[in-house]
């Protein structure tokens, strides 16, 4: 099956510091992905769509400044967290898809949970 | 706009009994997919189970199945012979055909008690 990697799975760091998380496609080629934002005991909220190449499509009000995204390559995306404070923590996940088409679900990485002190 | 509703915030069931997770949805839009990820206290998320649109027949996958009526615009998630591993959150979604984004419910937290 499709499988989606994330990296790092924890992050503990002070405030001030920029903090990249990776998101890999292991076993498929994703010209799409997606990073979703979850507190605790909360849904997922989508944050911004990543597109291989091009730049990616920010949900309303996530700062494009604050929350770096960079899709290089069709089995990598990076979310950067610039000068993170202490209400950036949260937990981050991001997904994949094989194809976009309607039966095929996203496929998530295992998450990232981020605590700034 | 796409609306996806879990009306259930908690659900607690005893272990080997059948449960049945709510999910209503509201989108103008005629083909569509539904989905159910399974979320445990770890974090990632599982995928479940797909229903679309057009499909006459309701989904399964092995103890999972989905009741699904359309006119309803209900996609309840029914897992049967619960076992203490299902207590998980459980997220209902559904992403219109042509689009990328897979819109989310508030989540249901399901407790299987020994």
């Amino acid at each position: 099956g499709a499988v989606v990697s994330q990296h790092p799975s924890w992050v503990i760091c002070k405030s001030g510091t920029s903090v990249k998380i990776e998101c890999r496609s292991l076993d498929f080629q994703a010209t799409t992905m997606f990073w979703y934002r979850q507190f605790p005991k909360q849904s997922l909220m989508l944050m911004a769509t990543s597109n291989e190449g091009s730049k990616a499509t920010y949900e309303q009000g996530v700062e494009k400044d604050k929350f770096l995204i960079n899709h290089a390559s069709l089995t990598l995306s990076t979310l950067t967290v610039t000068s993170a404070h202490p209400e950036d923590s949260s937990f981050y996940i991001c997904s994949a898809s094989p194809a976009l088409t309607d039966h095929q679900p996203q496929h998530f990485g295992d998450g990232t949970r981020l605590s700034i002190l | 706009a796409q609306k996806i509703t879990q009306t259930q915030p908690g659900m607690f069931v005893q272990e080997k009994e059948a449960v049945t997770l709510d999910c209503t949805y509201d989108t103008s839009d005629q083909s569509y997919g539904l989905f159910w990820y399974k979320q445990p206290s770890s974090g990632e998320m599982i995928f479940l189970i797909y229903q679309g649109s057009y499909d006459e027949q309701n989904a399964t996958e092995g103890r999972y199945s989905l009741n699904f009526q359309k006119a309803r615009k209900s996609a309840n998630l029914v897992i049967s012979a619960s076992q203490l591993g299902d207590s998980a959150m459980y997220f209902c979604a559904m992403r219109v055909k042509g689009a990328q984004k897979l819109v989310f419910g508030q989540g249901t937290r399901l407790t299987i008690n020994p």
